[in-house]
């Protein structure tokens, strides 16, 4: 979407290596979450942000609302990490508003 | 964590047909939201309703789209009648405020109108 604009759209990596995803933000978010849905639909919670930075194993992710954007970064990529990664702004509303998502392809 | 549970998981209609989608959020939340994602497409908001009202809705949420909670039950959404274009998956969510609250997501209802 045009709000919540999520970089790469596609992404291959290798078993092992390193990556980071992107979102930046056209609208006022206060808080971001990201979501990975797996290949049967279901999405799972991966972080939930103020602006800040947080850790869960071999995820990192940040948000800077000054600049409007967040980070996912993902370390020694497994195959289980294949999916769909969906970065979510919320407002002050609390609607989420998402981005197109971006579909990682963890190779061994 | 939380769970919200979606019955059922997969539902098929003929078009013109009515439908409901049931879901049950995790039972100290407050707030309900459902999203809708046809194949292929970023997830898109529908409505957010609390306190037995709608609170928000998109241009997506048509006239023929209508939410209840009645009585603390399931928190469902009705589509009636169904067009070819309501085929989507449809997420419901539930958050314990608002703003500033983890959404928690169930596992998707697959609609299929055919």
């Amino acid at each position: 979407g045009d709000k919540v604009k999520q970089s790469p759209s596609a992404l291959s990596l290798q078993e092992g290596t390193n990556s980071a995803l992107r979102c930046n933000f056209s609208i006022a978010a206060t808080t971001v979450q990201w979501f990975l849905q797996n290949p049967r639909g279901s999405l799972m919670n991966l972080f939930y942000l103020v602006p800040g930075t947080k850790e869960n194993g071999r995820l990192k992710s940040a948000f800077d609302s000054k600049e409007s954007y967040s980070t996912l970064h993902i370390r020694d990529a497994q195959l289980e990490d294949s999916g769909t990664y969906f970065c979510a702004a919320e407002t002050n509303t609390g609607k989420l508003t998402f981005g197109d998502g971006t579909v990682l392809t963890v190779k061994p | 964590g939380p769970k919200v549970l979606q019955i059922p998981s997969h539902q098929i209609i003929d078009m013109g047909q009515m439908v409901t989608l049931n879901c049950d959020p995790v039972s100290n939340h407050l707030y309900f939201y459902w999203y809708k994602q046809i194949l292929g497409q970023q997830m898109e908001f529908l409505v957010n309703f609390y306190n037995g009202k709608v609170m928000e809705k998109s241009k997506l949420f048509k006239d023929q789209f209508s939410v209840e909670r009645p009585d603390g039950s399931y928190f469902t959404l009705k589509i009636q009648p169904t067009a070819l274009e309501d085929s989507a998956v449809y997420f419901c969510a539930s958050s314990p405020g608002l703003g500033q609250n983890t959404l928690y997501f169930g596992a998707g209802t697959r609609l299929s109108v055919l």
